[in-house]
């Protein structure tokens, strides 16, 4: 079975720009979460994803966003990127939606300059 | 409020156990979680434990489960060189929109 699947490894952005990250899940889960890591602030939630509907978003500004497809990848888009919006972004999925083991991607290093 | 405490380093020497300690503060947990991320990669799911139960074990590693001091703790036997990453505690809340919770994390270091 494979896992959570993410594209692109690595992207490179300057100041003022927009990113776009894509995640798809393992065959058969539902839901998708989107989190950040942050050198020094941890593993932070982003969005929550499911049946092609956002379900929770987390404390990030509206700049964050996304949406989930019919086949229930997922897109992350960041616009006017910022400096500190640099950082390794993991998506997750769960079979179950909003429960159950949360299984995780290799994550995108985003670098903003 | 929610808050999910580790510390943040744990050196110890090849073949000795490691013993990574964990606090919660929400007491609707419903699941707690290990995880383990290698450097430069994804988190790996090692095990998780049901707020139920108080202990689970599988192959090399044991989880501890004290819910009334909201306390988890991952024990690694026989610890290798290969166990060296960081390592998060994380709990899903009974009725949460979906997140995990996640401490920030403890880095092992094995010495061979």
């Amino acid at each position: 079975e494979a896992g959570v699947t993410q594209s692109p490894t690595h992207l490179i952005k300057t100041r003022g720009q927009q990113a776009t990250l894509r995640c798809s899940p393992i065959s058969g889960h539902t839901s998708v979460y989107w989190y950040q890591q942050a050198l020094g602030l941890g593993l932070q939630f982003l969005l929550w994803y499911d049946e092609g509907e956002e379900r929770n978003r987390g404390n990030f500004p509206p700049r964050f966003s996304g949406r989930q497809f019919p086949n229930y990848s997922s897109e992350l888009n960041v616009n006017a990127l910022e400096l500190e919006d640099s950082a390794l972004y993991l998506c997750a999925s769960t079979r179950d939606r909003g429960q159950g083991e949360q299984y995780f991607g290799p994550g995108t290093r985003l670098t903003v300059t | 409020g929610e808050d999910v405490e580790q510390s943040l380093f744990l050196s110890v020497r090849e073949g000795d156990s490691s013993v990574i300690n964990c606090t919660y503060t929400d007491s609707s947990s419903t699941y707690l979680y290990w995880y383990k991320q290698e450097p430069g990669a994804g988190l790996q799911l090692l095990t998780y434990i049901f707020s139920n139960m108080d202990m689970k074990q599988d192959q090399r590693l044991t989880v501890l489960l004290n819910k009334k001091d909201k306390h988890l703790s991952l024990r690694i036997a026989d610890t290798q060189t290969g166990d060296s990453a960081i390592y998060f505690c994380a709990e899903s809340i009974e009725g949460s929109q979906g997140n995990l919770i996640f401490g920030k994390g403890t880095k092992l270091s094995v010495k061979p």
